[in-house]
């Protein structure tokens, strides 16, 4: 099992272009995340997923969008790239509600 | 807002000694979750609890639900342990969100 994958692992974007991350899982886990992390402050939720077709916004959802086309795959989107964007994204999963999460290796993206 | 503190920010120990870390929160919670980041970055979960007392080799996770405080011990520390810890609490009234600590900065020196 590979777990939880992110591609990619690291980016540099221009302010204004637009890019997709994608967050994979094996364990056929209903839920799944995308946070933040930035210097400072605890990792913060962007959106999540209950299941297949669903998306729902987390604590920090401006700028980014999600998809959920299939149970396996969480996809973020930054449509057009900001500066304060600039950060290290986790991908996780979850079985259901209140269990356990499972992280990926995260994605350094930089925009300048 | 800040639903979770940690203490202390950052820790050195020497090797053989017995770690402590706390997690405090201030709302109710249906779940809390102790993770380690190492340094490489990566998350791996450690715990998840809410109630009394979770095991697992030299780490022990225990909650007081009453005074809304968690710790982690680390028994005979090693080298290997030196991480970020992260506490993160899923508060009742969030349904399906965690909310996470700034982290504990752990050294343990040979």
């Amino acid at each position: 099992n590979a777990g939880v994958t992110q591609t990619p692992k690291f980016r540099v974007l221009k302010t204004g272009q637009s890019m997709t991350l994608l967050c994979a899982q094996d364990m056929n886990h209903e839920y799944m995340y995308w946070y933040r992390q930035d210097p400072g402050m605890g990792l913060r939720l962007i959106h999540y997923s209950v299941g297949e077709g669903t998306t729902a916004k987390g604590e920090v959802p401006d700028g980014y969008n999600v998809s959920r086309l299939k149970k396996q795959n969480f996809l973020l989107g930054l449509e057009s790239a900001a500066p304060s964007q600039t950060s290290v994204y986790f991908c996780a999963s979850s079985f259901h509600k209140g269990y356990e999460q499972y992280f990926g290796p995260g994605t350094r993206l930089t925009v300048t | 807002k800040n639903e979770v503190e940690q203490s202390p920010q950052n820790l050195t120990a020497q090797e053989g000694e017995f770690i402590t870390i706390n997690c405090s929160y201030s709302v109710g919670i249906s779940a809390l979750h102790w993770l380690q980041q190492h340094p490489g970055g990566g998350i791996v979960s450690l715990f998840m609890l809410s109630s009394g007392k979770k095991k697992h080799g030299r780490l022990i996770a225990t909650i007081n639900i009453q005074e809304k405080h968690s710790s982690l011990h680390i028994t005979a520390s090693h080298p290997r342990d030196s991480a970020v810890y992260i506490c993160a609490v899923g508060l009742v009234n969030t349904g399906n969100q965690f909310y996470f600590g700034t982290g504990t900065s752990l050294t343990v020196i040979p």
